[in-house]
């Protein structure tokens, strides 16, 4: 059974901190990895894809992926009350397009 | 505008009941997705279709059936074999490896 596993949370960071979330997966062919924010009672919403290991920088938000280590991780700086939602992690399963997606962290940007 | 367009946003259904659940998008995507979310879980797959008249189960399709007749429309039925259908619904649509969804859909049984 392949899987993605995230933390349910929820983590509580106080305004202006670093956020940090992570993210482990099963499937070690799996090709690509994204973010998705998903506030309460809406739909998901992309923040980021990452499909080389390293580091991917959009704005306040950084994707971090280690293949070695199966782990992806969000770090979102100087974190806001508007980004207190539940963050979805997931995985793109090699050649078959079909995606697994963790449970999500709910995150609490205290203000 | 270009995007995921999904109705109705809530639907109640008897006992016993089929419902469908729209999907239309016009992003000219080939690729289309249905999952469920039940609360404080994951998405799961109910069905995916990577071209027109062709789509495979994916890992809940029991109790659910699509048709792909169209580019733009991948429509999902839950039928009454499904028998705790109350979640909310997600339809996407993939451009190169990244999926995109639509407001979603809330069934609610009564």
């Amino acid at each position: 059974q392949k899987e993605v596993e995230q933390n349910s949370g929820p983590l509580s960071v106080p305004e202006g901190a670093i956020a940090s979330l992570n993210c482990t997966y099963s499937d070690r062919g799996s090709q690509s990895f994204f973010w998705y924010r998903q506030y309460s009672g809406k739909s998901p919403e992309l923040i980021m894809s990452i499909y080389s290991n390293g580091d991917k920088e959009d704005g306040r938000f950084t994707a971090q992926l280690n293949k070695a280590s199966q782990y992806v991780s969000l770090l979102i700086r100087d974190s806001q009350p508007s980004d207190s939602a539940t963050y979805l992690c997931a995985a793109g399963s090699s050649g078959t397009y079909k995606y697994i997606f963790g449970t999500g962290t709910r995150l609490k940007v205290l203000a | 505008d270009g995007g995921i367009t999904q109705s109705p946003k809530y639907l109640f259904r008897k006992e016993g009941q089929n419902v469908t659940l729209s999907c239309e998008q016009n992003l000219n995507h080939d690729a289309m997705y249905w999952y469920r979310q039940d609360p404080g879980q994951g998405l799961r797959l109910i069905y995916y279709s990577q071209i027109v008249n062709d789509f495979q189960k994916g890992d809940i399709a029991e109790g659910y059936s699509v048709s792909r007749e169209k580019k733009e429309s991948f429509p999902l039925t839950v039928t009454s074999a499904q028998k705790n259908p109350t979640a909310f619904y997600l339809c996407a649509s993939r451009s190169g490896n990244t999926i995109y969804f639509g407001e979603g859909s809330w069934l609610t049984v009564v």
